[in-house]
């Protein structure tokens, strides 16, 4: 069965450096996600991506933040200049849009983002 | 705007007994719900999803949920916990009925199966 996959599992990086977070959506998905949960809160989204451009974001989604799709396989979230209260787990997710019902995203494992 | 509300961090049940999560929500729209599950190192993985058609949502695994507009409620049951149950779920209530929006998640109930 197809399934979102994530990398790096854990990534530890220094305050003020820069992260990509990498995902690969299910091959015949259309649209994309990026959730985060900081240790023992809500999962919140962050934001949508449909056909190469942000379809929506959340207030979390600053100018700090950018998402790319480089190729036709990978999704990525890139962290410019990274502070402590970004330590999180990073999920990425993928729906397939299909008209005229509710799509379900489908979540990769997670990548644990450590920021000392 | 959209929310909701897991009413217990934490649950735990003996094997074989029956397992019930509860989850409120609240919503500006005709609300899609869904619960998820995730086991540990793994991702979130879809349960069941109510879209307004039954009330009575089947998913994966013996779960089922009952949607409740007149209580608000979406409570995730399944009649006899297995080991393997063991796990954090998820109660979600998504922007919109239809096409792709953003999810918006209660805070999580972790369920301990008792041998």
């Amino acid at each position: 069965e197809p399934e979102v996959t994530q990398t790096p599992s854990h990534q530890v990086t220094q305050m003020g450096q820069e992260v990509i977070l990498r995902c690969v959506p299910i091959s015949n998905h259309l649209y994309f996600y990026w959730y985060r949960q900081i240790l023992g809160q809500k999962v919140e989204f962050l934001v949508s991506f449909y056909n190469n451009e942000i379809s929506e974001k959340s207030e979390i989604f600053d100018d700090q933040f950018s998402v790319e799709r480089p190729d036709g396989s990978n999704f990525t979230l890139k962290i410019r200049s990274t502070k402590l209260e970004d330590s999180a787990m990073y999920f990425c997710a993928s729906s397939p849009r299909t008209s005229g019902s509710t799509d379900t995203q489908y979540f990769g494992p997670g990548t644990r983002l450590t920021v000392l | 705007a959209q929310s909701v509300t897991q009413l217990d961090s934490h649950v735990s049940v003996s094997e074989g007994t029956p397992v019930l999560l509860r989850c409120n929500y609240s919503s500006s729209y005709s609300p899609s719900l869904f619960w998820y599950v995730q086991h540990p190192n793994k991702g979130l993985q879809l349960l069941l999803k109510y879209t307004s058609a039954a009330t009575l949502v089947k998913g994966i695994n013996g779960f089922e949920a009952e949607f409740k507009k007149s209580e608000t409620s979406f409570h995730l049951t399944k009649p006899s916990a297995h080991m393997s149950d063991a796990a954090e779920y998820f109660c979600v209530v998504s922007k919109t009925q239809t096409g792709a929006n953003n999810l918006f998640f209660g805070t999580g109930t972790r369920l301990t199966v008792i041998p």
